[in-house]
């Protein structure tokens, strides 16, 4: 099984910080990576697919790179409804995610 | 606009089977996505269960393979999911979901239902 892991746990920031979320997988899954983004109550949503394409609909303020065993998700400009848990998921094999990243307003 | 919504009974004894059943509106199942499960226990991070294709070909989680089970109805545009052997661990929220061929990438969700393994 491929684990992922994310840190940090819990971040956070205030309107119009720029944050980092890192995602680091068990073993290479190429650019099989995706992101979502998760409110209370909510389905996760769809935000980065392929480790850094962007989701039709979804802000440019969301971007996401890296390839192998380490992704990072960057949020620009952090707006009032971003602010919720964020999750990666691998799909290279299988599909396995990580544990969430928390977005907290400080 | 595609729109997935789950239905089933919210509470199940322990070593009971879940059924669980996805209808999908505004997209025909027969239409080269495949249908997928994820589970999502409280508090933690959701897990794939599977997925299926509308010809019935699953795609299994293989933690899951001898547990599960899945199952399509094109006449009415569902698809649906068996849990076997439940107990307390198998509590989560449980949603389906769409992604194209093997590419598990979700970007389609139901709202999710509640299913509590409760004696």
């Amino acid at each position: 099984d491929i684990q992922m892991t994310q840190s940090p746990s819990t971040l956070s920031a205030s309107v119009g910080d720029r944050v980092t979320i890192t995602c680091r997988a068990s073993q290479s899954i190429s650019d099989w990576l995706a992101w979502y983004q998760q409110k209370p109550g909510k389905a996760p949503k769809l935000l980065i697919y392929k480790a850094s394409s962007l989701e039709s609909g979804v802000s440019s303020r969301f971007s996401g790179r890296g390839s192998g065993t380490e992704f990072t998700l960057t949020i620009s400009s952090l707006q009032p409804d971003d602010f919720a848990t964020y999750y990666c998921q691998q799909y290279n094999s299988y599909s396995s995610f990580g544990q969430g990243t928390r977005l907290d307003l400080k | 606009q595609v729109h997935l919504q789950e239905s089933g009974p919210g509470l199940v004894k322990p070593s009971e089977t879940l059924s669980f059943t996805c209808t999908v509106s505004g997209y025909s199942l027969t239409t080269g996505y495949y249908w997928g499960w994820i589970r999502q226990p409280p508090g933690k991070g959701p897990e794939w269960l599977g997925s299926v294709f509308h010809t019935g070909r699953p795609y299994h989680n293989p933690s899951l393979r001898t547990r599960v089970s899945f199952s399509v109805d094109t006449s009415k545009n569902q698809f649906s999911l068996r849990l076997y052997s439940v107990t307390a661990a198998d509590t989560a929220v449980y949603y389906c979901a769409r992604h194209p061929r093997e590419i598990l990438a979700f970007d389609h969700w139901g709202q999710g239902i509640l299913a509590t393994v409760s004696s």
